[in-house]
This record gives structure tokens, sequence and C-alpha cells, in this order.
């Protein structure tokens, strides 16, 4: 079957660095993408994992491990506007997403 | 380019009225994807769309929900009769470019539908 697990919410303060961690079990697994949304708006893709390791955009950097089925977003020098909601979101065949409940991250000043 | 276009933003109606909520996907995407969200069950893929044609559709909740893609510009998903147990936020994404594997999907705004 199919599982996904990331924290439900994460608080810090503003400047600091954040790590929401991901944990997958799927079938036909292609790579691990994350995903951002502020509330009442639309996801936005933020970054793809295909293969282990670190990619860095930015503030953000994501890392995968397939052998772990283990992911994670490192979002650094937090900012007011990071405050939003993150999903993990395994890719399957035909770049099929699998979302959870995300994890709803605050941040404070 | 304008991005992922959904209508109506917003949608309310009651109980047993068919709703149809209407996408137009990025021009020259490949792929379409219909999703809800709510907060009970997070974001849902409802069905999957390739080239036009149904891929996957093991997420369409019963037989209530339909969705068609007549073109590569137009997709419909459709709740007959609608129920409140329907109320959700539903996403249209769009993703691909012909021939070519893409990992970025493109949501629109969404419809925010409520059933009374």
């Amino acid at each position: 079957g199919q599982s996904l697990e990331q924290p439900s919410e994460v608080t810090a303060v503003e400047g600091a660095i954040v790590q929401i961690n991901c944990t997958y079990q799927t079938s036909g697994f292609y790579g691990l993408s994350w995903y951002q949304q502020h509330d009442g708006g639309a996801p936005t893709f933020l970054s793809y994992n295909a293969l282990d390791g670190l990619e860095e955009t930015g503030r953000f950097s994501s890392f995968l491990s397939r052998s772990d089925s283990y992911g994670y977003l490192l979002l650094q020098e937090l900012q007011m506007k990071d405050s939003a909601s993150y999903f993990c979101a395994p890719n399957n065949a035909g770049n099929m997403l699998t979302f959870g409940g995300g994890t709803r991250l605050m941040v404070k000043p | 380019d304008a991005g992922v276009i959904q209508s109506p933003r917003h949608e309310v109606t009651e109980m047993g009225q068919e709703v149809t909520l209407r996408c137009k996907p990025i021009s020259g995407h490949n792929s379409l994807f219909w999703y809800r969200q709510t907060m009970m069950r997070g974001l849902e893929l409802l069905i999957y769309f390739n080239n036009n044609v149904p891929i996957d559709d093991s997420g369409m909740p019963e037989d209530r929900f339909s969705a068609k893609m007549p073109n590569a510009s137009f997709s419909t998903l459709k709740i007959q009769p609608s129920e409140p147990r329907d109320s959700a936020v539903y996403f249209c994404a769009s993703g691909g470019v012909a021939g070519v594997t893409a990992d970025e999907q493109f949501f629109g705004p969404g419809t925010r539908l409520t059933v009374l």
C-alpha cells in the first residue's frame, strides 16, 4: 500500500533553519517533489529529487534517500512569508503525485 | 502565459444539484490532473489525463463524479448529484511537455465548492 508521513505542524522563528521530514511508502517511485501552499492559495512547486542527495535552490534545499524512503526539505534564513503548508509528494508513473496532509509551518518574529 | 485557468472560482449549490467545474491547462502541457482538498483528507488526486485520455481515475470517489477532456485545452469535472460532503476546494493542475517527462505540476487557483 501507500503511506506518507510528515509532521502536521512546525514552528520556528525568523532567521532560523527548519527541516521538514518526510517518509513514504509507495510503488513505482520515480522521485520526491515538494510543494508550498499559502493559506487560500494553490500549491506551487518548490523542488524535485529524482536521485539521492541534496538539491539546493536558494534558501531551500531538498534531500532524498531512496534506500530509506526518506526525504526532507530544509528552509534556511526563515522569513515571515515562509509561513505556509509544505507537502512532500512521491512521484509515480506518469508524474502522478501522492499528497498528504502537509506540514503547516508557522514562522514567528 | 496565463497559467492554469479554473472556473468558477466559487460555487455554492444545494444538495442534489449538478455541479460542473472547468479547467483550461497551460498550452503545450500534455498532462492534466484534478485534485480535491479538504481539512480532513488533505490533497487527493481524483483523476489524471495524459494527451486527453483518462489514465487513472482510481481517486474518483464514486459514480457521482465524472471528468472529461474533449481536447487539449479544456477539461470538466462534474458532480451529479452533489452532496454536502463534496464541499471542498477542487484544483486542476497541468504538467509535462508533449514527449518530455517533466516533474513540475502547475496548479490553477482552485474552485471552492460549497454544497448546502
